[in-house]
């Protein structure tokens, strides 16, 4: 069965540096999302991505965050000048178009600890 | 404000049994609800999704109903086994920004023996 794949599993990183966590969705898909979940709370919404833009995004979501899809299989989300409260785990979904778009799979998330 | 709650936090319940996970939201406008499933450090799996019109929906041991009126949806898991032990997640759309997805806190259930 296609799922998504994220990479790495865990990222440990300095506090200040830039991270990038990488994502392969599933290959005819068509939508892309970042979501975040700090330990011990529930996951939230980060951004979806949709023809090669944001097509929306959530407060969390700022200047620190970017998306990109460069080529035609990664989905990355970049973190720069990475905080503590940054730790958590990131997960990347995709959905296919259509009614199928309401569906959202998952990755098994990256563990990004921020030191 | 948009917002997802769920009851019970957390629940013990032993292998066999049956039980109910609440889920209740003032998401407006309403666009569609789904339930989740997620083990210990891994992604959401999803169970069921249903829209405005669907009351009921199955997925083997798994059914959930949805009360669009009273904005409560519900999660029946029947039989319970011991890998049911999870988190389960309810998580709303709304119309208005529909890839803004609001994500309740979880229910942790464990199957004990």
């Amino acid at each position: 069965e296609p799922e998504v794949t994220q990479t790495p599993s865990h990222q440990v990183t300095q506090m200040g540096q830039e991270v990038i966590l990488r994502c392969v969705p599933i290959s005819n898909h068509l939508y892309f999302y970042w979501y975040r979940q700090i330990l011990g709370q529930k996951v939230e919404f980060l951004v979806s991505f949709y023809n090669n833009e944001i097509s929306e995004k959530s407060e969390i979501f700022d200047d620190q965050f970017s998306v990109e899809r460069p080529d035609g299989s990664n989905f990355t989300l970049k973190i720069r000048s990475t905080k503590l409260e940054d730790s958590a785990m990131y997960f990347c979904a995709s959905s296919d178009r259509g009614l199928a778009k309401n569906i959202q799979y998952f990755g098994a998330g990256t563990r990004l600890s921020v030191l | 404000k948009n917002q997802v709650e769920q009851s019970p936090q957390s629940l013990i319940i032993l292998e066999g049994k049956n039980c109910t996970l609440q889920c209740n939201y003032t998401v407006s406008p309403f666009s569609n609800l789904r339930w989740y499933k997620q083990d210990t450090g891994r992604g959401p799996v999803s169970l069921t999704i249903m829209t405005f019109s669907e009351n009921t929906k199955s997925n083997g041991r798994y059914t959930a109903t949805l009360d669009a009126d009273t904005k409560q949806s519900s999660l029946h898991i029947t039989a319970s086994q011991l890998s049911d032990s999870a988190s389960y997640i309810c998580v709303v759309n709304s119309k208005t920004s529909y890839d803004k997805v609001i994500f309740g806190p979880g229910t942790s259930l464990s199957v004990i023996p």
